[in-house]
């Protein structure tokens, strides 16, 4: 059964404090591997596609990488306004547009 | 990317009602979307709204609870039939934007009492 996890479900950060969040994901045959950033009250945001081992993407202060088990969401010297739900959601092949969702880390940057 | 525009944008519905949420995607696409999320919970495939066809519900979901209607290809709808307390959740539109990627609306709050 495909199945997404993430860690950790909560993380409090400083400003300026980098970190990682993490997602492992099993799939059979993985089409491709999406990073969401969603708000209190609306809908997700789409952040990145990753499609195989060893790809990475950046904007801004994070940056995925992407492994055959799992992928990081890298948030580098993060502020305030970085605080929100990250959804980690993997493609099967042959799973046409469907997404299959982790339960998400909810991050929250002090100043 | 794909603009989607969902209505309404949260609601208060009384147990026994039915709400229909619109949703509408700027592009013609072939397929949509309808996702839910519990209070704290993330998000789960109701159905795959496809036009000119049945939709495809997921394990759990059953088309007398959550009739979809698709009428052309940037426009669908979702109806939650005879809603108790346990439909309140957040409901999702998704369309996709490119070859894998999915966009989403902002989300239909409901809220049975």
């Amino acid at each position: 059964e495909d199945q997404v996890t993430q860690s950790p479900e909560a993380l409090r950060l400083q400003e300026g404090e980098s970190s990682s969040l993490n997602c492992s994901y099993t799939v059979s045959g993985l089409r491709g591997l999406f990073w969401y950033r969603q708000d209190p009250g609306k809908g997700p945001e789409f952040l990145f596609t990753l499609y195989s081992a060893g790809e990475e993407k950046e904007k801004e202060r994070l940056k995925a990488t992407l492994t055959k088990k799992e992928s990081f969401l890298h948030i580098t010297a993060p502020k305030p306004e970085d605080s929100a739900t990250y959804l980690c959601a993997v493609q099967a092949s042959g799973g046409y547009n469907k997404l299959i969702f982790g339960a998400g880390t909810r991050l929250a940057v002090h100043p | 990317s794909a603009v989607i525009s969902q209505k309404p944008s949260r609601d208060i519905c009384q147990r026994g009602t039915s709400l229909t949420i619109q949703c509408q995607v700027d592009s013609q696409v072939t397929m949509m979307f309808w996702y839910r999320q519990q209070p704290g919970q993330s998000l789960t495939l109701i159905a795959t709204a496809n036009q000119g066809s049945e939709a495809t519900y997921e394990s759990g979901f059953v088309i007398d609870k959550f009739p979809i209607s698709r009428p052309n290809l940037t426009f669908s709808t979702l109806t939650v039939s005879n809603m108790s307390p346990e439909d309140s959740s957040i409901y999702l539109c998704s369309a996709p934007g490119g070859s894998t990627e999915a966009f989403f609306g902002q989300g239909t709050r409901l809220t049975v009492v």
